[in-house]
């Protein structure tokens, strides 16, 4: 069965500074990978995805990820911290099983930027 | 313009007592879910309908039903026999296009029991 872990359940981060958000996934298959971000008592909102197209995947709001085989990760980052991107970050795994699609979240990481 | 719409936002409730919540979409989506979200746990999977008068239960099924007898809709209630139902309920559908699927959520029902 695949999993997701994303290390950190909470993150936090000076306003211009690096954003590293980690998530690991196990998954027997090649995977389709996404991270999603929550504003408080929102709905969540597509970042970006990785559907095995290109390794570097572009997201909005100046985020990207790396998909990294060999390590079996997708982190997602940013260079520069904005006061708005303080929301609550998940990344989640597809899971395709007989024509049922199905989703695997991780628990997901806060993100925090200071002032 | 095309989403998913969740109602009531917020929803109160009574101990022992059913509630229904709503989804609807004019995505034309075939496949719809619903989550649970509580703080720290993620997202977990309550019930999925991959078509009309179909569904499946998700890992946490108990205590929940679902109905699917519209494409656009997938009403989801919480019954008195859920011990903890105080949680955000999250519905989402899915779409199917050239090998990848990608899964849009609507705002959410915060759903609180006294």
């Amino acid at each position: 069965a695949q999993s997701v872990t994303q290390l950190g359940s909470h993150v936090s981060v000076s306003e211009g500074a690096l954003v590293l958000l980690r998530c690991n996934y196990s998954s027997s298959v090649p995977p389709y990978l996404f991270w999603y971000v929550q504003y408080p008592n929102q709905g969540l909102q597509l970042l970006l995805k990785y559907t095995s197209a290109a390794t570097l995947v572009k997201g909005i709001n100046g985020f990207e990820a790396e998909f990294k085989k060999s390590e079996t990760s997708f982190h997602l980052t940013k260079p520069s911290a904005h006061m708005s991107d303080a929301a609550e970050y998940f990344c989640a795994v597809s899971e395709r099983n007989s024509g049922t699609y199905k989703y695997i979240f991780g628990t997901g990481t806060r993100l925090k930027v200071l002032a | 313009d095309g989403g998913i719409t969740q109602s009531p936002k917020y929803l109160f409730r009574k101990e022992g007592q059913n509630v229904t919540l709503s989804c609807e979409q004019n995505l034309n989506h075939d496949a719809m879910y619903w989550y649970r979200q509580d703080p720290g746990q993620g997202l977990r999977l309550i019930y999925y309908s991959q078509i009309v008068n179909d569904f499946q239960k998700g890992d946490i099924a108990e205590g929940y039903s679902v109905s699917r007898e519209k494409k656009e809709s997938f009403p989801l209630t919480v019954t008195s026999a859920q011990k903890n139902p105080t949680a955000f309920y999250l519905c989402a559908s899915i779409r199917v296009a050239g090998g990848w699927y990608e899964q849009f959520f609507g705002p959410g029902t915060r759903l609180t029991v006294l």
